[in-house]
């Protein structure tokens, strides 16, 4: 079985640019979330989308990201215009569902790094 | 709110020895509780979790959990550490009552030492 797929692994880009990921979840996953692992940090929630409607985006920062997943399958998150605090890796993950039971899958994530 | 505390940001512990990774939370309602690892350049993998029955969990690669309820803890635990076993290890929990996120500890790195 394949896994979460990303990317790109890894992004340079300076501070007001623009960038966008890219999640491949696993076949059959319903439900796909967007973490930020900032360096020291654990992962924390950013979106979470089941099918193609949007579950949770209560710690989106929604003036300068965004994200879809038009056809309940991949995914992309944008930024725009990046800041320097933006500096993370973006971990995508899915699930069979979004109950509680179900487990969590992750993808190697992609390391932003704004200058 | 749900929180969760990894007390050490690092474990060091020889090879053959046995290995605790520290872990305590606080949820409003009953815990749902995960361990996962994380290797350098990789994702997250899954370890064990716990919901509900025997205190000890036991999951992948010869790791175990024991939950605490009274000490509200889920420390990770090994018998015997391998070099193989040197990452970064998250603790993570949901109330089991709602649908809330999943919320992770800032991680513990563990390095074993040959």
């Amino acid at each position: 079985e394949a896994g979460v797929a990303q990317s790109p692994r890894y992004k340079i880009i300076e501070k007001r640019q623009s960038v966008a990921f890219w999640c491949n979840p696993i076949s059959g996953h319903a439900t796909l979330y967007w973490y930020q692992q900032i360096l020291g940090q654990g992962p924390k929630l950013l979106i979470q989308f089941q099918n193609n409607g949007v579950v949770d985006d209560s710690q989106l920062p929604k003036d300068r990201f965004s994200a879809e997943r038009l056809k309940g399958v991949d995914s992309t998150l944008k930024i725009q215009p990046a800041k320097l605090e933006d500096s993370a890796v973006y971990l995508c993950a899915s699930s069979l569902g979004q109950g509680r039971f179900y487990e969590q899958y992750f993808g190697p994530g992609t390391r932003l790094t704004v200058t | 709110a749900q929180s969760v505390a990894q007390p050490e940001d690092q474990v060091n512990v020889a090879e053959g020895n046995p290995l605790t990774v520290k872990c305590t939370y606080s949820v409003s309602g009953n815990p749902y509780l995960f361990w996962y690892v994380q290797y350098p350049n990789r994702g997250l993998q899954f370890l064990l979790k716990y919901i509900t029955g025997d205190n000890l969990v036991k999951g992948s690669y010869g790791f175990e959990a024991e939950f605490n309820k009274s000490q509200t803890s889920f420390h990770l635990k090994k018998p015997s550490a391998l070099v193989s076993d040197s990452a970064l290890y998250f603790c993570a929990v949901r109330d089991l009552g709602g649908n809330t996120p999943l919320v992770f500890g800032k991680g513990t790195r563990l390095s074993v030492i040959a």
